[in-house]
């Protein structure tokens, strides 16, 4: 039973243009949700957080958006660059949960020059 | 330089042995997880440690133990028992101040046993 689910495997997108990355959850206990950055052979890397109680937060080219009616997530990358290219996980947890977090199964975001 | 620490970086086994997958963090952070990654799979959680001599089974902890008895360090010890051990394991540390996100990850151990 996913709890977590990113639906498309993977992105491709030009170089300047916008990446848009979506993320559903369906359990109702979760109030925090974050988004990680792999690299291959690395450990994920912490991006941009929102909790429950926002709809949006932004952090530089990166802003993460919440629709709790929708149990719905995305992340906005503008504008991509070359670097952007990893995989995203979109992951979620609840204050009330052992401080655990649930993962995606993430997507492969590629940014062509 | 803080940070979290999982040697050896690939790790090599026979079936039928066990085998400990190290991790250490110098963060000063409370809790302490395991997860494993497989292709094209998430990351699941095996076990975690909110404390010291204290851990809870995650999803996934048939076939897997794990110590406690330092704040810095939570080794992963995958038994025979574990029917697919080769996996890309994954360590993080977080601290409960800060209501235990974000997690901070280490590079992984990529563990392959024939």
């Amino acid at each position: 039973d996913q709890q977590v689910k990113q639906n498309s495997p993977s992105l491709s997108v030009q170089e300047g243009r916008i990446s848009i990355l979506n993320c559903d959850y369906t359990n109702s206990m979760f109030d925090y949700f974050l988004w990680y950055k792999k690299y291959p052979a690395e450990g994920p890397t912490f991006l941009i957080s929102i909790s429950s109680i926002k709809d949006k937060n932004e952090d530089g080219r990166f802003t993460v958006f919440l629709n709790k009616s929708a149990k719905h997530l995305s992340l906005h990358i503008v504008p991509s660059q070359p670097g952007d290219s990893a995989v995203y996980f979109c992951a979620a947890g609840s204050g009330g949960s052992n401080y655990k977090l649930t993962f995606g199964k993430g997507t492969l975001l590629t940014v062509n020059p | 330089d803080g940070g979290i620490t999982q040697s050896p970086k690939y790790l090599f086994r026979k079936e039928g042995q066990n085998v400990t997958l190290s991790c250490e963090q110098n963060l000063n952070h409370d809790a302490m997880y395991w997860y494993r990654q497989d292709p094209g799979q998430g990351l699941r959680l095996i076990y975690y440690s909110q404390i010291v001599n204290d851990f809870q089974k995650g999803d996934i902890a048939e076939g897997y133990s794990v110590s406690r008895e330092k704040k810095e360090s939570f080794p992963l010890t995958v038994t025979s028992a574990q029917k697919n051990p080769t996996a890309f394991y994954l360590c993080a540390s977080a601290s409960l101040r800060t209501g235990g996100t974000p997690l901070h990850f280490g590079n992984g151990t990529r563990l392959t046993v024939t």
